[in-house]
C-alpha cells in the first residue's frame, strides 16, 4: 500500500476561521512533509517532520500550525489565514533511508 | 543553493512519438532525484527515483537517466499516449543534514499528447 490519504479534498474558510487538514500514510514511513503549491507552480516545501519531531519550518508564518501525533498521522491547523493562502495543501511522507516521497491527493483550500 | 531548471515549459506531440524531458540542477552534491506526474489539480504520482550511485531506473515506458557529474536528468518516454497528458516535475534532494528530505522543484514540462 503506497497511499496516503487527505482530508477534506476541499475546504472553504474566512479569515477568521480555525480549521484542521489532515493527513495519514500506513506505510511505516517515519518522515512526512507539507508543502503549498499555488496554480501553475511547483510545490512549496513548508515543514518537514522525521521520527515525530519538527526538523525543518521554511520559515512558515504562525497562522500555519503543524502537528505530528504519531506515525502514521500528520495535521495543519489553520487560523486566521489570508485571502493569499488560498492554494493547493500536500502532504507527502517517505522513509528517511531512500527519502522517496509520496504524496496524498492534496486539499484545495481557498480563504474568503 | 540548489537550483532545478526543466526544459521545454511545454511540449506537444502526436501520439506513438517517443519522447525527451531535461532537467538540470545546479549542486551536483545530490542524494536523489526523483521524477513526479502531476494531473491538473491532483497531487504528485512519483514516477522514477534515482540514487546518486545510480545511472538509470526503467519503470515501463519510462526510462530515466542521471549523469550527476554534469548535473543532467532526462526522462524518456517510448510510444506517448494521450493519457500521457500532464505535468512532469524533476525534483532533487542534497546530501547532509536535514537537507536529505528537502526536495527542490523544477517548474515542471506540460506534455500534451493529442490522438
Amino acid at each position: 500500500d503506497t497511499e496516503v490519504t487527505q482530508t477534506p479534498k476541499h475546504l472553504v474558510m474566512g479569515m477568521t476561521n480555525k480549521k484542521s487538514l489532515k493527513c495519514e500514510q500506513h506505510m511505516g514511513h517515519r518522515a512526512m512533509y507539507w508543502y503549498k503549491q499555488k496554480a501553475k507552480k511547483p510545490p512549496e516545501l513548508m515543514f518537514v517532520y522525521s521520527y515525530e519531531k519538527l526538523s525543518i519550518n521554511e520559515s512558515v508564518p504562525s497562522r500555519f500550525s503543524p502537528e505530528c501525533p504519531n506515525s502514521s498521522l500528520l495535521n495543519l491547523h489553520l487560523h486566521a489565514l489570508q485571502p493569499e493562502d488560498s492554494a493547493l495543501y500536500l502532504c507527502a511522507s517517505s522513509q528517511l533511508t531512500s527519502y522517496e516521497q509520496y504524496f496524498g491527493p492534496g486539499t484545495r483550500l481557498t480563504v474568503t | 543553493k540548489q537550483e532545478v531548471t526543466q526544459i521545454p515549459a511545454a511540449l506537444s506531440v502526436p501520439e506513438g512519438e517517443n519522447l525527451v524531458l531535461n532537467c538540470s540542477f545546479t549542486d551536483s552534491a545530490i542524494y536523489n532525484l526523483q521524477w513526479f506526474r502531476q494531473d491538473p489539480g491532483k497531487g504528485l504520482t512519483s514516477l522514477l527515483l534515482i540514487q546518486s550511485s545510480q545511472r538509470e531506473q526503467t519503470s515501463g515506458r519510462l526510462n530515466a537517466s542521471l549523469d550527476k557529474s554534469s548535473g543532467r536528468s532526462t526522462l524518456y518516454i517510448a510510444a506517448s499516449q494521450p493519457g500521457d497528458s500532464a505535468t512532469y516535475l524533476c525534483a532533487v534532494s542534497n546530501a547532509g543534514g536535514t537537507s536529505y528530505g528537502k526536495l527542490t522543484f523544477g517548474q515542471g514540462t506540460i506534455l500534451t499528447v493529442h490522438p
